[in-house]
Formats: structure tokens, C-alpha cells, sequence
């Protein structure tokens, strides 16, 4: 079975550009979770969808924004990028709204860098 | 709302030695705990859970875990560490609600030293 599959592996983007990151999950898996990941402050939780609806929002502002689709993929856009928003972007599925019985299977992210 | 203590940054053990990375946990109500593990450049790999039963999980590569309600802790363990096992390691917690996410903590990054 196919794992998380998160592209673009790797971005370079200018302050003010915005970005739109995928994810598949895992075949079957209706649950998607987005996390940040900075070396200062661990994993940050941005969002999580079940079945196309966002059922929790992390401490972010509203530059950041997701969605799910029919087919459980997912997409994170941030818009007016800042050098602060450089960080490994993490996704993950469940099968079950996230941590609730089944755990979350991780892509291996994507790093944005802001310059 | 709910919250993770990874207390160590850092942990060294030499290879065959036990080893333990500390994390303490708040919730409300009823706990459901997570390890994870990081090797460089990748995802997050799942270690083990507790969800109820027995305090004492066991989990991949002969991780276990043991939680102690009174001390809000689940200390990962293993009894003879392997450099392999170098990586860094993340505990996580949500409410059994199902209506908040995962929190993990900041992560230990534990280092085998042969």
C-alpha cells in the first residue's frame, strides 16, 4: 500500500509569493492532519479534515488556509509569505479522525524555504 | 486545552545500555498517548500507543512504553539501545473527545553511541 505522499518535496519561494501544498493519503484513510515542523518549536498543528470538513484549526493566522476533496487529498495555501513560514510541512492520515484509535501515518514533508 | 513536556533536548546512552526518554503529559479526561520517531529528512514513523488496559505498551523495533496515571507520564523505553536507534523521538497526546488534534511535544533527540 501506497504511504502519504506529499509534493512538492522542496520550494524555494520570495516574501509576498504564496504556495499551495498537496497531499494524498493513504488509500481508505479519510482523515488528513497538517503540522509545521521548525527546529525551535517541534510540530505545530495548522489543521485537520475528516470527510471534507475542517474539524480543528491550529494557533495560525488566516494566511494559512486548507481543504480536503471527495477523493481525501489535500492542499495547504499560504498566502503573503514571511521568512518566518520556512519549516517542514507535515501530513498525515488516519483512518479515524486523527489520534482517536488509529494513529497518524506521516509523508516525509515538504520544506519550504522563504527567502 | 491539552499539553506535552518532553523534558530532555537531548539524551546520550552508549549502544547496549538501557535507555529512557522522559514526557509527561495534561489532558482532560482520559489520555490517548503516542510515540513517534524521526530519522533525518523523513516523516514521523509510529512507535506505539496507549489507548486503555494495560500500562505497560509495547511497540516497534522493541520500543515500550509505560504509563503512570498518577504521575501524568509515558516514558519511553528500551532495554538494550542500538545505534540504529539514533533519531529523534516525539510523545503526543490528545483527549479521548475526539474533537481536539494530536499535540506532540518538542521532541528528544537521542543519540547511541557505540
Amino acid at each position: 500500500k501506497a504511504g502519504v505522499t506529499q509534493t512538492p518535496r522542496y520550494l524555494i519561494k520570495t516574501r509576498g509569493q504564496q504556495v499551495t501544498l498537496s497531499c494524498s493519503p493513504i488509500s481508505g484513510h479519510r482523515s488528513v492532519s497538517w503540522y509545521q515542523q521548525t527546529p525551535g518549536q517541534g510540530l505545530q498543528f495548522l489543521f485537520e479534515y475528516f470527510s471534507e470538513t475542517q474539524r480543528n484549526k491550529g494557533n495560525f493566522p488566516g494566511r494559512f488556509s486548507g481543504r480536503q476533496f471527495s477523493n481525501s487529498r489535500s492542499e495547504m495555501n499560504v498566502s503573503t509569505l514571511e521568512l518566518g513560514d520556512s519549516a517542514l510541512y507535515l501530513c498525515a492520515s488516519s483512518l479515524a479522525v486523527s489520534g482517536v484509535g488509529s494513529p497518524l501515518h506521516f509523508g516525509n514533508g515538504t520544506r519550504l524555504t522563504v527567502t | 486545552a491539552q499539553s506535552v513536556a518532553q523534558p530532555e533536548d537531548q539524551v546520550n546512552v552508549a549502544e547496549g545500555n538501557p535507555l529512557t526518554v522522559k514526557c509527561t503529559y495534561s489532558v482532560s479526561g482520559n489520555p490517548y498517548l503516542f510515540w513517534y520517531v524521526q530519522y533525518p529528512n523523513r516523516g514521523l514513523q509510529f512507535l506505539l500507543k496507549y489507548i486503555t488496559g494495560d500500562n505497560l505498551v509495547k511497540g516497534s523495533y522493541g520500543f515500550e512504553a509505560e504509563f503512570n496515571k498518577s504521575q501524568t507520564s509515558f516514558h519511553l523505553k528500551k532495554p538494550s539501545a542500538l545505534v540504529s536507534d539514533s533519531a529523534l523521538y516525539f510523545c503526543a497526546v490528545r483527549d479521548g473527545s475526539g474533537n481536539t488534534p494530536l499535540v506532540f511535544g518538542k521532541g528528544t533527540r537521542l543519540s547511541v553511541i557505540a
